[in-house]
């Protein structure tokens, strides 16, 4: 079955960088885009952008244009969330999601567990 | 930039029909999905493209779309439906993608 299994806890200082992983499995790697999603607590669900991982290339929203890299790696079928210059308000549960294309719409039909990051001094 | 508009919290007692909105402008042109998320847990996709439910996910979960608002109705309302629920759109040109703000659903 699809599995994505992302990276344990972070706790990080302000300034510092952070990396994610989304490792998958149960389907091609290849063959769908990983998107990533992050979520303070209590809060809603913020879209951070996404990566074709047959090709490498990115889209990031905007307000992380700078400060975000999203990579892969097609041997260990991984995928990677790294975030620089962390500040408080980066604290927030981060999601790896599959995105499905059907031509009519996305989708995402698979998350990773989360990761809490928290970025405190 | 598009938004998507859902209330906050929705309250409804077992074995009744709960309903969430979505409203958003024209969003009877789009694709909507919704996504389940019980507390401490990552979302799980429960309707996509309006209606149509995923694999395991119970008949009781149903999706309808038209103007400006989309509807998700849950009947036969559990206690394990307690969560919140977020829906979601795309920008197919860009592949970018939008959130509604969430709904907590509250069984009583």
């Amino acid at each position: 079955q699809v599995q994505l299994v992302q990276s344990g806890a972070e706790v990080k200082k302000p300034g510092a960088s952070v990396k994610v992983s989304c490792k998958a499995s149960g389907y091609t790697f290849t063959s769908y885009d990983v998107n990533w999603v992050r979520q303070a607590t209590g809060q809603g669900l913020e879209w951070m952008g996404w990566m074709n991982t047959k090709t490498g290339n990115t889209n990031y929203v905007e307000k992380f244009q700078g400060r975000v890299t999203m990579t892969r790696d097609t041997s260990m079928n991984t995928a990677y969330l790294e975030l620089t210059s962390l500040r408080s308000d980066d604290t927030a549960i981060y999601y790896c999601a599959r995105r499905y294309s059907s031509g009519w719409y996305d989708v995402f039909d698979s998350w990773g567990q989360g990761t809490q990051v928290t970025v405190s001094s | 930039s598009y938004v998507l508009t859902q209330p906050p919290s929705v309250s409804v007692a077992p074995g009744q029909t709960a309903s969430i909105s979505c409203g958003g402008n024209n969003i009877g042109g789009k694709s909507v999905h919704w996504y389940q998320q019980r507390p401490g847990q990552a979302p799980v996709l429960v309707i996509y493209d309006d209606h149509d439910r995923p694999s395991g996910i119970p008949e009781r979960f149903s999706g309808s779309n038209s103007g400006n608002t989309a509807t998700l109705t849950i009947s036969g309302v559990e206690a394990g439906d307690e969560a919140d629920y977020f829906c979601h759109v795309s920008d197919l040109s860009t592949h970018h993608q939008i959130f509604g703000g969430g709904t907590r659903l509250t069984v009583l």
